[in-house]
């Protein structure tokens, strides 16, 4: 079974310090990998998206994927309280299909 | 305003009842996708459609119906035999169902069935 694996948290970090998520998958052949944003009752908000190795920065988050130990990870660097939400890990499995982690809940403390 | 839109945003019904679940895009994507989300969960795929007049089940499909009559439109019916079906529902589109686009997300419809 393809499986998308996170951390449930809380995790807890002080405002102004970097945030690290992290995200690992079972399907060797996925390519594409996204983080979404979700505040409490609300639907997913695309942060970032990432398809080849390395790292990946818009503003304050950078994502990194690394595909021969199959993570992927999103800091947030200098972490506001408007950052606490649920961010969740999405990776596309060999038919295309999106599977989605359970999400990391992330408390920015000020 | 391009975006999706999903209505109701909260729903009640009685058991036994089928439901209907609206969703809308005007962002000219040629895929839909319907999600539902329980409390602690990742999101599980109902249905999706990557073209009009075509759509494929997700991983629980059952009790659920959906139709794609238009390319902007993609209702999800919640019938009487899906066994748990107070959830939250997500509708969400992308430009092409090929994966390496990025999906979009409605703002979502919370069914309670009692």
């Amino acid at each position: 079974q393809k499986e998308v694996e996170q951390n449930s948290g809380p995790l807890s970090v002080p405002e102004g310090a970097i945030a690290s998520l992290n995200c690992t998958y079972s399907d060797r052949g996925s390519q594409s990998f996204f983080w979404y944003r979700q505040y409490s009752g609300k639907s997913p908000e695309l942060i970032m998206f990432i398809y080849s190795n390395g790292d990946k920065e818009d503003g304050r988050f950078t994502a990194q994927l690394n595909k021969a130990s199959q993570y992927v990870s999103l800091l947030i660097r200098d972490s506001q309280p408007s950052d606490s939400a649920t961010y969740l890990c999405a990776v596309t499995d060999s038919n295309y299909q999106l599977i989605w982690g359970a999400g990391t809940k992330l408390i920015i403390k000020p | 305003d391009g975006g999706i839109t999903q209505s109701p945003k909260y729903l009640f019904r009685k058991e036994g009842q089928n439901v209907t679940l609206s969703c809308e895009q005007n962002l000219n994507h040629d895929a839909m996708y319907w999600y539902r989300q329980d409390p602690g969960q990742g999101l599980r795929l109902i249905y999706y459609s990557q073209i009009v007049n075509d759509f494929q089940k997700g991983d629980i499909a059952e009790g659920y119906s959906v139709s794609r009559e238009k390319k902007e439109s993609f209702p999800l019916t919640v019938t009487s035999a899906q066994k748990n079906p107070t959830a939250f529902y997500l509708c969400a589109s992308s430009m092409t169902g090929t994966g390496f686009h990025e999906q979009y997300f409605g703002p979502g419809t919370r069914l309670t069935v009692t």
